[in-house]
């Protein structure tokens, strides 16, 4: 099966500052990458996807490119906001029209007025 | 509100107890997953549904865990005996395909 590594938390950045969270992964297939995130109390929500290689999958600032030759998946947003503060997951799927995910163990951001 | 649901919310139950949960997915989404997700990590992928037929189980299910979708629409997620080890979120995702769209969960808590 898939497995992800997830850049370790936590993250604490101040507002307006650049964000990078790493994410590598390995798959037997070729599988499409996710980033969920869940906000405080909230429940999983989908932040963006890419499902071929050199896709850039973008949402709310939010940008991550699919790397096949590096089978990374890195995370980054140009300017941080407060309200970004959530945990963020990596998961690929298991490829073959297999949509089971694989999630990292996440990282937790908290962003500092 | 046409999301994912799940009942209870939550559940507290004394080890050796049956639970049951239900997911009611997105109409019309004919793929239905269920993942556990222990405090500080990320969900584990349990078992999934392509309308009425399991496709898949995790090795995580044992045979005290049973899951149905019996008409390809909700589904259930029974765990017989609980231990207190299962205490956890249980979280359900539907799709169409792509996507999975997740339910806000159901924590058990077993003493």
């Amino acid at each position: 099966g898939n497995s992800v590594t997830q850049m370790e938390g936590p993250v604490t950045l101040s507002e307006e500052a650049f964000l990078t969270i790493n994410c590598t992964y390995t798959a037997t297939g070729y599988p499409s990458l996710f980033w969920y995130v869940q906000y405080p109390g909230e429940g999983l929500q989908l932040l963006l996807k890419a499902t071929k290689a050199d896709d850039k999958g973008s949402n709310k600032g939010f940008e991550a490119t699919y790397r096949k030759e590096t089978t990374s998946f890195h995370l980054e947003k140009g300017s941080v906001q407060v309200s970004d503060s959530a945990v963020y997951f990596c998961a690929p799927s298991e490829g073959f029209g297999n949509e089971k995910l694989t999630f990292g163990t996440g990282t937790r951001l908290t962003i500092i007025p | 509100d046409t999301g994912v649901s799940q009942n209870p919310r939550h559940k507290i139950t004394k080890r050796g107890q049956n639970v049951t949960f239900r997911c009611d997915p997105i109409s019309e989404h004919n793929r239905l997953y269920w993942y556990r997700q222990t405090l500080g990590q990320g969900p584990e992928f349990l078992t999934y549904f392509q309308n009425e037929a399991q496709l898949e189980k995790s090795r995580l299910l044992s045979d005290r865990f049973s899951a149905e979708r019996p008409k390809g629409s909700f589904s259930t997620l029974e765990i017989q005996r609980t231990e207190q080890g299962d205490s956890a979120m249980y979280l359900c995702a539907s799709s169409p395909t792509g996507e999975q769209f997740f339910g806000p969960g159901t924590r058990l808590t077993v003493l």
